[in-house]
């Protein structure tokens, strides 16, 4: 079992549909989250970051921890064309360890 | 600010042919690391160093080499390039936990697209 596991997709949804997109991780130690954004042909953008349980706001992005059932989720409102990308969870552990999911592709149509 | 560069971009290498991708961060970060991304595998770890003249293995350290001379530069090697290891290769960096102010995140350079043929 991989540490955070994450549906590949691709998710596809028309444009100012929300988005929701989920990922589950295994070690209840984690505290830290990240969302990252990758564009095709790109690097990994950092998109969200929250620690511990809880939701943090910015803008049209929501990012959602779960501790109970570690759960994390990303919502995206008002989804745009530019938002199509394939986004990565991510979980830190132990100050240096990462651990990433394998990415959904998400396809915004106008 | 360029954050984390990688050089080259592009490269296509004959099995057996050795090459080096160069990294290079002007975040002043302590920690680099260096991870292929392969299609539904996601993003696994090659090498990293958590400062200068370190390095240690990650998740699939097989195959490469690294040196960390400089604190600003991370250089990943192979030296007799094999097909499975046709991938892209991000570079990332991120602070130490000394100078965490609010969390520690990662940063990634743009990708290098690797062939072997």
């Amino acid at each position: 079992q991989k540490e955070v596991e994450q549906d590949p997709g691709p998710l596809s949804v028309p444009e100012g549909a929300i988005v929701s997109l989920n990922c589950t991780y295994s070690n209840s130690a984690f505290q830290y989250f990240m969302w990252y954004r990758q564009y095709s042909r790109k690097g990994p953008e950092l998109l969200m970051y929250t620690y511990s349980s809880g939701n943090k706001e910015d803008g049209r992005f929501t990012a959602q921890v779960d501790k109970s059932s570690k759960y994390i989720s990303l919502f995206i409102r008002d989804s745009q064309p530019s938002d199509s990308a394939t986004y990565l969870c991510a979980s830190r552990y132990n100050f240096n360890k990462f651990y990433f999911g394998s990415g959904t592709k998400l396809n915004v149509k106008p | 600010n360029a954050g984390v560069t990688q050089t080259p971009k592009f490269r296509v290498l004959k099995t057996g042919q050795s090459m080096t991708l160069l990294c290079a961060q002007d975040m002043n970060h302590e920690y680099m690391y260096w991870y292929r991304q392969d299609p539904g595998m996601g993003l696994r770890l090659i090498h990293y160093s958590v400062g200068e003249g370190t390095t240690a293995k990650g998740e699939v350290p097989d195959g490469y080499n690294v040196s960390r001379l400089k604190k600003q530069n991370f250089l990943l090697g192979l030296e007799s390039a094999a097909p499975s290891q046709t991938s892209v290769y991000f570079c990332a960096s991120s602070l130490s936990p000394i100078r965490q102010v609010s969390g520690n995140t990662i940063y990634f350079g743009e990708g290098s697209w690797l062939t072997v043929v």
